[in-house]
């Protein structure tokens, strides 16, 4: 079965600073990966995916991502933190295996930003 | 184009009740995936459904159940419900449900079980 690990429940970054939240990967085959925000009371909003074409993808809202099969790695990064990037985020793969796709998710990186 | 839309959003029920939560896809899109979500056990796959047919399943018990119409529109249905069903339940639809089909996803409907 396929699986992500997110490392770190919370991180919290200053207005304008670095955001790097983590994201590893186990799937016995090439994965297909995502990354998701969740705003309170709020559904799923995809931010980008990895589908095996360019190893760099970038997502909305400045947001990019790597993929790094030597480090089974798809950390989320985005230069410059804003007020409005406080949400939950999610790291997903998808699990094509039985038929039917379905989303394996990590368990999620609540992303705290101040001033 | 419209999103995907849930209704209710929020739900009050009691122990031993059953319930029926809606979702109506994106148009065009003809898979339906539901998750639940809480804050012990994170987002859990239940079901996805595509042409009405149920095409995976995760491992949830025989209470938790759905269904797809005709015009790719589901609804899941929770019998006797227990405390622990109290959750965000989310749906999301794709395309055809293939694994580069990204999935949409609804606002949710928050359920509390009393």
């Amino acid at each position: 079965a396929q699986s992500v690990t997110q490392l770190g429940s919370h991180v919290s970054v200053s207005e304008g600073a670095l955001v790097l939240l983590r994201c590893n990967y186990s799937s016995s085959v090439p994965p297909y990966l995502f990354w998701y925000v969740q705003y309170p009371n709020q559904g799923l909003q995809l931010l980008l995916k990895y589908t095996s074409a360019a190893t760099l993808v970038k997502g909305i809202n400045g947001f990019e991502a790597e993929f790094k099969k030597s480090e089974t790695s798809f950390h989320l990064t985005k230069p410059s933190a804003h007020m409005s990037d406080a949400a939950e985020y999610f790291c997903a793969v998808s699990d094509f295996t039985g038929g039917g796709n379905k989303l394996t998710f990590g368990t999620g990186t609540q992303l705290k930003v101040e001033l | 184009k419209a999103g995907v839309t849930q209704t209710p959003r929020y739900l009050i029920k009691t122990r031993g009740q059953q319930v029926t939560l809606s979702c109506s896809p994106i148009s065009g899109h003809r898979s339906v995936s539901w998750y639940q979500q809480t804050p012990g056990q994170g987002l859990q796959f239940l079901f996805e459904y595509f042409s009405e047919t149920q095409r995976n399943k995760g491992n949830f018990p025989g209470r938790f159940s759905g269904r797809q119409f005709s015009n790719s529109r589901s609804e899941m249905n929770v019998s006797t419900l227990e405390l622990g069903d109290s959750a965000l339940y989310l749906c999301a639809s794709s395309l055809t449900g293939g694994r580069v089909n990204e999935q949409f996803f609804g606002p949710g409907t928050r359920l509390t079980v009393l």
